[in-house]
Parts: C-alpha cells; structure tokens; sequence
C-alpha cells in the first residue's frame, strides 16, 4: 500500500474522444510525474508536476496535458485519443528529490481506446 | 541520451535457484539507478536504489544489486527465489536527478516448481 491512489481503474473510449484520470498522492507530495506503459514494454515518462507547475516533459505531443491541485490531486488529460494511447497510465509521486525520498506509484489505469 | 537495456525479455529459474536479471545503462555520469518490480494488476515497486557510496546495494524482499561502472551496468540478484517473486522486473536510471526515470523494457521472471 503506497498511499497513492488512481481513478478509474479502467476506462474504455473511442478514437477521437477526451479522457481525465486522476491522481491522489500522499498528504505532503508536491512533486507528480506520469508515466504511459504500453503493453509489454516499460513505462515512458510524460511529464511532472512539481508545486502545481509542470516541471519537465517527456517525448509527448501537446494534446497529452496535466494539473496538479494543492490537495496533492492531479490530472493526466488526452484529447483527441488515438488508438496508440491505449496504455496503463501510472501516476507517481514523491515529496522531494530522489536523493532523499523514495517515488510512489499507484496501482494505474488501463485505457483502451477503439 | 538516456538509455536502458534490459537483455533478457523472459528468464525462467527454478524455485530455489538462484537470480540475476541484467541491465545496462547509457548516460554520460553515473546516474540514479533503480530496480522495480511490477505483479499482475500492481503498482510498481521499489525494490533498492543506489545514488553514490557502497557499489552493492541491498533491498527488500532479499535482493540485492551491484552498481560497476567500468560495465555501465546494474544487475539485479537473489541468491534463492521463491514462487511469489514471479513477476516483471524494470531497471530504471535518473540521470539528472529529477525523478524523470528512463526504464528498461522490463524482464519477466517465471518460477518454475
């Protein structure tokens, strides 16, 4: 159990819809990052959030935005899904550097779009 | 850039045996490393990290890691595993501290009874 939560478990869509998932972290986390995990392969860096501020992106296009809350909350959105976006979408958090604290991970969201 | 090879897709090792699952990394410094494992339906899990000091890291669950920068390697082992540690298994590096990990493609372990 790593006090990170993540909603909905699964989700399904068709191509071209939008899609929010939800993140809550551990009371105290200020830093979120998201990570996108195709089938059979490991997880790719999107983006993370430090103080409600995007603090660094990965190799994603802009239609894949986030926002992090002050209630230690944030939110991945997709628009305009495409059908290689289905994925486990993993939220992380942590409440400061790694040389200090350890990164938690939530269970995930599968989203599959048809 | 960052990379992360992990050579072996599937290992297959007898309950008992012992394990070592390979990872290899690309970055100019020594980076941030880490070993995770991930069971059906599970979140991630730290297994141990190393960041600087003693090359041989130990973690939970009985494993343990050495860090050989001569190799640019990290390999992950157990000297005796058991039916749960079935599982996937990433390495995964930080680079430049953030916690923007670049991971492996991961190595499913298979128990065998």
């Amino acid at each position: 159990e790593t006090g990170v939560t993540q909603s909905p478990t699964h989700l399904i869509k068709t191509r071209g819809q939008q899609v929010t998932l939800r993140c809550s972290s551990q009371s105290g986390h200020n830093t979120v990052s998201w990570y996108q995990q195709a089938l059979g392969q490991g997880p790719q860096f999107i983006f993370q959030y430090y103080r409600e501020e995007e603090n660094g992106r990965g190799n994603f296009p802009p239609r894949f935005s986030g926002l992090q809350f002050p209630n230690y909350s944030s939110e991945l959105n997709v628009n305009a899904l495409e059908l290689d976006d289905s994925a486990l979408y993993l939220c992380a958090s942590s409440s400061s550097g790694p040389d200090t604290d350890t990164q938690y991970f939530g269970p995930g969201t599968r989203l599959t779009v048809l | 850039a960052q990379s992360v090879t992990q050579p072996d897709i599937h290992i297959t090792v007898s309950e008992g045996a012992s394990l070592e699952l390979r990872c290899n990394y690309s970055y100019g410094a020594t980076p941030y490393l880490f070993w995770y494992v991930q069971s059906p339906g599970q979140g991630l899990q730290l297994l141990l990290k190393y960041f600087s000091g003693d090359t041989l890291v130990q973690g939970i669950k009985g494993f343990e890691a050495e860090f050989k920068r001569s190799q640019s390697s990290f390999n992950l082992r157990k000297p005796s595993v058991h039916w749960s540690d079935a599982a996937e298994y990433f390495c995964a590096v930080d680079g430049d501290s953030n916690y923007q990990l670049i991971w492996g493609a991961g190595t499913k372990l298979i128990i065998k009874p």
